[in-house]
This record gives C-alpha cells, structure tokens and sequence, in this order.
C-alpha cells in the first residue's frame, strides 16, 4: 500500500486565489511527523511547513496552511493567496517515528501552476 | 538556500563509468540523508549517515555506495552505470537522527545524465 497518496497529478489556480492540494497517509505508527515541499522548475526542494502527529493545531508559515484530520489520515496543502511564483511541483513526506524508520518517504507529488 | 551543498550540479557520463558525488550538511548537522529522484520511481530514499555511521539503507542498489566523514561532509559512489541510473540525487541533513519531527533540509541536487 501506498504511504504518502497525492491524488492530484495537476492542478490549476488563479492568482491571489487560495488553493488546496490534497495528501493522504497511511501508518500504523502513533508518532510520525509530515511535511511539505516545493520544488521549483530549478529542481532543488524546498521545506515548507511541518505538522507533527501529537499537534492539536494546525501548523501554518506565512500564506502556507497544513489542514491536518488525523482521523482521515490526511494532511492538506493550503495556499493562500497564489502568486505566480507559487508554481512548481510540491510533494507530501512523511517520517514514521514508532518503528524508528529515519527517512522520508514521499508521495509522488502535484504539479501546480498559477495563472495570471 | 538551505545551507546544504552538493557538488557537481551536473555531471554527464557514460555505461559503466564511476562517479562521486559530494554533500556538505548544514553547519552543525550531524544526519545525511541521500535521495534519488527518477521519473519512474519517483523520490526513493537511499543512505542515511550520522556522524560517520551509517544509520539506515533504503533502495540503495549494491553498486551504490556512501560513506560520511569526520568533517561530516557525504560521498555518493556509483558504480558500472546504467542508462536507469540517469537522475537526480540530493542530499539532504538534518541536526540529529531520532525524532519524527526532524525536518530534512535539501540540497541543490546533482543531475547525473548516463549516456
């Protein structure tokens, strides 16, 4: 089974609209942390915003928002405000804590591209 | 900029050639991670090192090879390549091993092209 599903292969937004990309996860671990990462047509990535499992709050930076249902297992990107620089692929990550797996392991992203 | 390093940005070589590919972490990070991203697979965990010992392995194939030294920095060894090992390899550290809330700072990659 997959751990990290990125449902959205691509998605299309307008500027200054607040857009969603969605990512769920599956684990059996209590304490595992996910993350967020933008990778630019330049190719680096980029860290975005973290939400660890025994968070009661969403975790937000800036215009980024992570919408965290732990019953449901997903962990949804929230943007708001695109700006044309907001295009680029992003990735959902996760790092399983219980069982001492150290890596990440992502899911295979959604390529989002804003329109002026 | 992350304050991770890897050298060469691009490196074009041919079948069964070797190639190194260097990482220095971020100052004061102990953890190296290295991640290949391909169009079939997608991002795949390979190696991690901390402080100088290997931690844990992914899909790292046994013509691949690490290792992490006393400064810290990391080398990727590859080895008799193949066309399938054309890709994109980052780097990535992070200030400890243990911990699911670690985040994982990456580097610029190093694009390897195998003709």
């Amino acid at each position: 089974a997959q751990k990290i599903t990125q449902t959205q292969p691509g998605m299309f937004v307008q500027e200054k609209e607040a857009v969603t990309l969605d990512c769920t996860y599956d684990t059996s671990d209590q304490s595992y942390g996910l993350f967020w990462y933008k990778q630019p047509s330049s190719g680096e990535m980029i860290f975005l915003i973290y939400q660890g499992s025994y968070d009661e709050q969403n975790a937000t930076e800036g215009r980024y928002s992570l919408n965290f249902q732990k019953a449901r297992k997903s962990a949804n990107l929230v943007i708001s405000a695109s700006q044309l620089g907001d295009s680029a692929m992003y990735f959902c990550a996760m790092r399983e804590g219980d069982t001492g797996r150290r890596a990440l392991t992502f899911g295979s992203g959604t390529r989002l591209q804003v329109q002026p | 900029d992350s304050g991770v390093t890897q050298t060469p940005k691009h490196l074009i070589t041919a079948t069964g050639q070797r190639v190194t590919l260097r990482c220095s972490p971020r100052s004061g990070d102990l953890s190296v991670y290295w991640y290949q991203q391909s169009l079939d697979q997608g991002l795949q965990f390979l190696i991690q090192y901390y402080n100088g010992e290997e931690r844990a392995k992914g899909n790292i194939l046994e013509r691949f090879s690490a290792q992490q030294f006393p400064d810290l920095h990391s080398e990727l060894n590859l080895s008799s390549l193949e066309l399938g090992d054309s890709a994109l390899y980052f780097c990535a550290s992070s200030p400890h091993s243990e911990g699911p809330q670690e985040t994982q700072y990456f580097g610029p990659g190093t694009r390897l092209l195998v003709l």
